[in-house]
């Protein structure tokens, strides 16, 4: 069994300042780990993905995660917050496995003020 | 850049009624899903699906639930007797290899129950 949980419904940073979106997860085996970002309206675009490879992962928009094992997290960042990341963003865990399901976190709604 | 097309974004229908959700997947691939969000919740896995049969299914995919690949391009949810609880954001996504590292979602049909 899977299971991801997201710290911070809500997280609300200034134009500029770093962001820190936090993701735990449970896998029984080697996770697959990834972050989406959901704007409003709009489906479910894929911001970066673990897989098994390097443990930094950067994805797109200036966005990078780190898979840590020994804390079971792979926890979001950014250095510097733009106006245009004001979105829902969801960390999700797959086994990697032929057919797996992604299971998704609550989400957390990041807010950016200016 | 390809896309998973999902019609009608918007679809509203009466309680009891049958509706289905419409999805073009990215036409080489050859792993299909449906995941759906109801509002204020997180997205959940309902289906997957793989050479014309279903792959596994979460324990929201019920009697009333189906899906299809009609024709090789189009991949249809059919819910065959709406309940209100099915209000939510339905996604079809896509992916050319077994595993979840390339899935692509379509930007979603809502679909609100009456």
């Amino acid at each position: 069994a899977q299971s991801v949980t997201q710290l911070g419904s809500h997280v609300s940073v200034s134009e500029g300042a770093l962001v820190l979106l936090r993701c735990n997860y449970s896998s029984s085996v080697p996770p697959y780990l990834f972050w989406y970002v959901q704007y409003p309206n709009q489906g479910l675009q894929l911001l970066l993905k673990y897989t098994s490879a390097a443990t930094l992962v950067k994805g797109i928009n200036g966005f990078e995660a780190e898979f840590k094992k020994s804390e079971t997290s792979f926890h979001l960042t950014k250095p510097s917050a733009h106006m245009s990341d004001a979105a829902e963003y969801f960390c999700a865990v797959s086994s990697g496995t032929s057919g797996s399901r992604l299971t998704f976190g609550e989400g957390t709604q990041l807010t950016v003020n200016p | 850049e390809p896309e998973v097309t999902q019609t009608p974004s918007h679809q509203v229908t009466q309680m009891g009624q049958e509706v289905i959700l419409r999805c073009v997947p990215i036409s080489n691939h050859l792993y299909f899903y449906w995941y759906r969000q109801i509002l204020g919740q997180k997205v959940e896995f309902l289906v997957s699906f793989y050479n014309n049969e279903i792959s596994e299914k979460s324990e929201i995919f019920d009697d009333q639930f189906s899906v299809e690949r009609p024709d090789g391009s189009n991949f249809t949810l059919k819910i065959r007797s709406t309940k209100l609880e099915d209000s939510a954001m339905y996604f079809c996504a896509s992916s050319v290899v077994s595993t979840n590292e390339k899935l692509l979602f379509g930007s979603g049909t809502q679909l609100s129950v009456l």
